[in-house]
């Protein structure tokens, strides 16, 4: 697992409970994002996306937030469950090339 | 559902080896990328591929890495001679119209 190198933040949560978790991005000529959902061993999983003409999209339990003035984006997730419980990037696109961030690790506690 | 696949899952080999990681994008995508990702950091781009040419790619992809698309299925990144630095978790991804799938990966281990 990932027990060295970068230190994730973490956001604990009651299951149940809405979890927020919050990326800044840096290329104001990102026209694209995504969040991603990583297990331990596993890749990056496709959750949720959002071009930059838009500044909200609902998906099933989770919501992303794109704030182009201050370059901030988030993701809502509902009713938080313990299978939730993994590293959440986000990544931003500009011409082909994605770039993630540093991740948020989401515990759930039951 | 279509799925990106990778094999090997995980690859040791000594320090100046070269290897090849394979990948099988998905099958109607166009657009082919490798990231790696050293444990416990985030994951970062190495190169992107379309039309059968590199499109972009970033400063950690040198010399040493290569990618090709040799028939209609496979996509493969080559590392002429591993360094111990080059340990890391490989992942493939593919692209259709926005949505970039990856790949479960090919651990590296370096020795």
């Amino acid at each position: 697992g990932e027990s060295v190198g970068l230190h994730l933040p973490t956001l604990s949560v009651q299951e149940g409970d809405n979890s927020i978790i919050n990326c800044a991005y840096s290329n104001s000529a990102s026209d694209y994002f995504i969040w991603y959902k990583q297990e331990s061993g596993k890749g990056p999983q496709f959750i949720i996306d959002i071009r930059s003409n838009m500044d909200k999209r609902q998906g099933q339990r989770v919501t992303v937030l794109l704030n182009k003035t201050v370059k901030h984006l988030s993701l809502q997730i509902a009713a938080t469950q313990p299978g939730d419980s993994a590293v959440y990037f986000c990544a931003e696109r500009a011409g082909n090339m994605l770039t993630f961030g540093g991740g948020t690790r989401l515990m759930v506690k039951p | 559902e279509p799925e990106v696949t990778q094999t090997p899952s995980h690859q040791v080999t000594q320090m100046g080896q070269e290897v090849i990681l394979r990948c099988v994008p998905i099958s109607n995508h166009l657009y082919f990328y490798w990231y790696r990702q050293i444990l416990g950091q985030k994951v970062e781009f190495l190169v992107s591929f379309y039309n059968n040419e590199i499109s972009e790619k970033s400063e950690i992809f040198d010399d040493q890495f290569s990618v090709e698309r040799p028939d209609g299925s496979n996509f493969t990144l080559k590392i002429r001679s591993t360094k111990l630095e080059d340990s890391a978790m490989y992942f493939c991804a593919s692209r259709g119209l926005d949505e970039q799938y990856f790949g479960p990966g090919t651990r590296l281990t370096v020795t």
